[in-house]
């Protein structure tokens, strides 16, 4: 069964670099969850999309913006980058009113140096 | 408000034993699902089970059970026949239906020793 996709699976960069993350939903999935998780922490939400609109914002800085496109992607987006910002990313879709179905892809793992 | 509360940051148990992890919720929305995720020290957050809110019986995934106590919200993971490979971090998450949001609580990490 296909799953969630996250690319890329690791990412270096530089202070004050950009960086984009993707994440591709299990097909008929509506809604797209993101989430940051530093060394030691539990994931901490950062941004919903349901059906291209975002529908809930979490902890999310300023220096970062996402979408999510026609085809249901999202992208993450991320300026200005901080040694803080070095984290595990996750990803999870979910169709819309069907509670159970939540599923989180691989993670993209940043390290800003 | 937190919404997802685990209070033990870690867990000890012999291999074979089970063991009960915590977590409690809080949340006002009728309809809300709970869910538990392994996360090996690979990173990736595996789903192990699910509970509606709505549902009668305790959910059950082979050795994996929720001892769902809904009006004391909380949902409690019980594995039981402990692996080694048990061995990781598990969260707790709930998910509202009316706001579409999935929380996390702070995660218990868990070892089984030989």
């Amino acid at each position: 069964a296909a799953g969630v996709i996250q690319s890329p699976r690791h990412l270096i960069k530089e202070k004050r670099e950009t960086a984009t993350l993707k994440c591709y939903p299990i097909p008929r999935h509506d809604t797209v969850y993101w989430y940051q998780q530093g060394p030691g922490q539990d994931p901490q939400f950062l941004i919903s999309f349901y059906e291209k609109m975002q529908s809930d914002k979490g902890s999310i800085p300023d220096r970062f913006s996402a979408q999510q496109f026609s085809d249901y992607h999202s992208e993450l987006n991320m300026s200005s980058l901080e040694l803080g910002d070095s984290a595990l990313y996750f990803c999870a879709s979910s169709p819309r009113g069907r509670l159970a179905e939540a599923f989180f892809g691989q993670g993209t793992r940043l390290t800003v140096v | 408000a937190q919404k997802i509360t685990q209070t033990q940051p870690g867990m000890f148990v012999q291999e074979k034993e089970a063991v009960t992890l915590d977590c409690t919720y809080d949340t006002s929305d009728p309809s809300y699902g709970l869910f538990w995720y392994k996360q090996p020290s690979s990173g990736e957050m595996i789903f192990l089970i699910y509970q509606g809110s709505y549902d009668q019986q305790n959910a059950t995934e082979g050795r994996y059970s929720l001892n769902f106590q809904k009006a004391r919200k909380s949902a409690n993971l019980v594995i039981s026949a402990s692996q080694l490979g048990d061995s990781a971090m598990y969260f707790c998450a709930m998910r509202e239906k009316n706001n579409n949001d999935m929380r996390f609580g702070a995660g218990t990490r868990l070892t089984v020793k030989p």
